[in-house]
């Protein structure tokens, strides 16, 4: 049982490279997540999608790039690596709807440092 | 919008310990409650959820109550395990117009326990 798979698990950029942190489910799973992790921020969503070819902006969304062009993958791209983004990221994915009411099944998570 | 706030930590406990995270929520419907988990180095995972007003979930030995008169959903556990030892996340799901859910998360509780 894959789950929720992120690729790279570890990344170290300097600042102004580019790179994508590709998710992927295998369950079927309408919606997916990109949030970023930082100490005594807790969780912050940047963006989601509720279906294959839509997304959508969260609470932290500027510097970050999405696309879902296959239900099964979310992607998130950074374009001009800032600093400020070193973080943990964690991709998550969920049903539309059917009795699990939004529960979340989260990747094991992609440490980014920026230089 | 909603929001959810949780005791800040860390909770540091000795084995056997009784354990209690408090978690209060605002939101503008009926949301789904709860708890996840985070293991060090690891993604979140469930641990127990509420659908609705008084259902109690559980797992593993902690539980939690939906409280909607008081808006809460504190986490418990009688005798806590060095085990135990992780990040504890409280969130609420709301159904939104066309069925969505977009979650919200708490800042998390860090808690330690020890031998």
């Amino acid at each position: 049982n894959a789950g929720v798979t992120q690729t790279p698990k570890f990344r170290v950029l300097k600042t102004g490279q580019s790179m994508t942190l590709l998710c992927a489910q295998d369950m079927n799973h309408e919606y997916m997540y990109w949030y970023r992790q930082d100490p005594g921020m807790g969780l912050r969503l940047i963006h989601y999608s509720v279906g294959e070819g839509t997304t959508a902006k969260g609470e932290v969304p500027d510097g970050y790039n999405v696309s879902r062009l296959k239900k099964q993958n979310f992607l998130l791209g950074l374009e001009s690596a800032a600093p400020s983004q070193t973080s943990v990221y964690f991709c998550a994915s969920s049903r539309l709807s059917g009795g699990t009411n939004g529960e979340l099944f989260f990747g094991e998570g992609s440490r980014l440092t920026v230089l | 919008g909603n929001s959810v706030t949780q005791m800040e930590g860390p909770v540091t406990l000795s084995e056997e310990a009784f354990l209690t995270i408090n978690c209060t929520y605002t939101a503008t419907g009926y949301p789904s409650l709860f708890w996840y988990v985070q293991y060090p180095g690891e993604g979140l995972q469930l641990l127990l959820k509420a659908t609705k007003a008084d259902d109690k979930g559980s797992n593993k030995g902690f539980e939690a109550t939906y409280r909607k008169e008081t808006t809460s959903f504190h986490l418990e556990k009688g005798s806590v395990q060095v085990s135990d030892s992780a990040v504890y996340f409280c969130a609420l799901s709301e159904s939104l117009s066309g069925g969505s859910y977009i979650p919200t998360f708490g800042r998390g509780t860090s808690l330690i326990v020890h031998p």
